[in-house]
């Protein structure tokens, strides 16, 4: 089947415009996350979907950020007022069950601002 | 600081030779993974191991853990040129997501 995707794979944006990333898990994935990837670096949890659960926000460095998942399935990650340290890129995963095993990523958003 | 740290940060071999990567981690884990990324993109899972596991193999990759030491390795035995890619070890430790290293960069020279 198909797997985890996300739109667009690529973003330019002026500093201080909002934007918003998409994922679509794998069908039936319960769980849901993102992640942030500067270059060169490991991956920074950012937030966290379980079914009908509360989301782990724990991750977002600020309140620009916020996320959404509609229906237990598509999520929007939207950053307002986009600085220079948000170019990055976003990855999101989904795994089958809430439990932490593999995990399945998307290609990613590269997300820069200029 | 980061919970998994791989080891090198970059690692240059010849197409056929073995590589071999650390992680060492700081608290307790419910099981750590492996993970390659090509060209800065989505990860690939490559291998899982528990806590209570101290090997396992899958294909050309073995993978050790050590509890005691809070460590484990990765070896890729008969490198491909292929094989050229970043690869992060990501611990379980309870929380709800995976903790994430910075990486080893691999360059198998053909």
């Amino acid at each position: 089947g198909a797997g985890v995707s996300q739109s667009p794979s690529n973003k330019v944006t002026e500093k201080g415009k909002d934007v918003e990333l998409r994922c679509d898990p794998i069908s039936g994935h319960t769980a849901l996350y993102w992640y942030r990837q500067s270059l060169g670096q490991g991956l920074e949890f950012l937030i966290y979907f379980q079914g009908n659960s509360a989301p782990d926000k724990s991750g977002l460095p600020s309140d620009r950020f916020s996320a959404e998942r509609t229906g237990g399935s598509v999520s929007t990650l939207t950053i307002q007022r986009t600085q220079q340290e948000d170019s990055a890129v976003y990855l999101c995963a989904s795994t089958e069950t809430s439990g932490v095993y593999e995990q399945y990523f998307g290609p990613g958003t590269r997300l820069t601002v200029t | 600081s980061q919970q998994g740290e791989e080891d090198p940060q970059a690692l240059s071999i010849q197409e056929g030779e073995n590589a071999t990567m650390n992680c060492s981690y700081k608290t307790s884990i419910n099981n750590l993974q492996w993970y390659r990324q090509n060209s800065g993109r989505g990860l690939v899972h490559l291998i899982l191991i528990r806590s209570n596991e101290r090997e396992k193999h899958s294909g050309r990759l073995r993978v050790t853990l050590d509890t005691s030491k809070k460590s484990s390795s990765l070896l890729i035995t008969a490198s491909r040129a292929a094989d050229t890619a970043s690869y992060f070890c990501a611990t379980d430790t309870g929380r709800r997501a995976l903790t994430f290293g910075s990486g080893t960069r691999l360059q198998v020279q053909p």
